[in-house]
């Protein structure tokens, strides 16, 4: 079935190091792939997505390729900042029938940036 | 605020208590969902569903019970709880086939005693 794997955490950093997250997916189809982010405490926020392949996302300074031959969508930043500590999602939509969508997320990576 | 408000945002019950979760968008969206984010499994998908029809049901326990009576609402009926189902549950919504960008609440925390 559909899935989406992410590298284990968590990831510790100091700031300003550069960061990589890996993510891989199994679909059928063409999927849409987005990563989300969660600070403490609170909801998932969007933080870049893509909807075909060699798309590249990017927000924050954060960016994410859509790889159609290697299945990939890793998260890259360049230098990160304390602010960025929280857990990263990475996930793909589905279309659905009737119109909706589901959405499947790997498992979360928690990244904590000390100063 | 992504627009999607969820209430409260604490909860503790007992596990012969009822309550109820609520979910509120004025995105004008057509699809809402539950999800549960328990602390050492991924993102779980409970209920979908789309233009006020559930279309999905991801083998959830009867004593959750959604309800929507309107795109902008959503509900989670709760009762007979047992401590394992203390976890955050998160709603969502979504525009549907032309949008493919899910906007979150903040979660109800949960915790059953």
């Amino acid at each position: 079935g559909d899935s989406v794997t992410q590298m284990e955490g968590p990831v510790t950093l100091s700031e300003e190091a550069f960061l990589t997250i890996n993510c891989t997916y199994t679909a059928t189809g063409y999927p849409s792939l987005f990563w989300y982010v969660q600070y403490p405490g609170e909801g998932l926020q969007l933080l870049l997505k893509a909807t075909k392949a060699d798309d590249k996302g990017s927000n924050k300074g954060f960016e994410a390729t859509y790889r159609k031959e290697t299945t990939s969508f890793h998260l890259e930043k360049g230098s990160v900042q304390v602010s960025d500590s929280a857990v990263y999602f990475c996930a793909l939509t589905i279309p659905y029938q009737g119109g909706s969508e589901k959405l499947v997320f790997g498992k979360g990576t928690k990244l904590t940036v000390n100063p | 605020e992504t627009g999607v408000t969820q209430t409260p945002r604490h909860l503790v019950m007992g596990m012969t208590n009822k309550k109820s979760l609520k979910c509120e968008q004025h995105l004008g969206h057509n699809a809402m969902y539950w999800y549960k984010q328990s602390a050492k499994k991924p993102l779980e998908l409970m209920f979908v569903y789309n233009f006020k029809e559930q279309t999905e049901n991801n083998s959830v326990p009867s004593r959750f019970s959604p309800e929507c009576p309107n795109s902008s609402h959503l509900f989670l009926h709760l009762h007979t709880l047992q401590p394992e189902d203390s976890a955050l549950y998160l709603c969502a919504s979504s525009q549907g086939p032309e949008s493919t960008e899910a906007f979150f609440g903040q979660g109800t925390r949960l915790t059953v005693v």
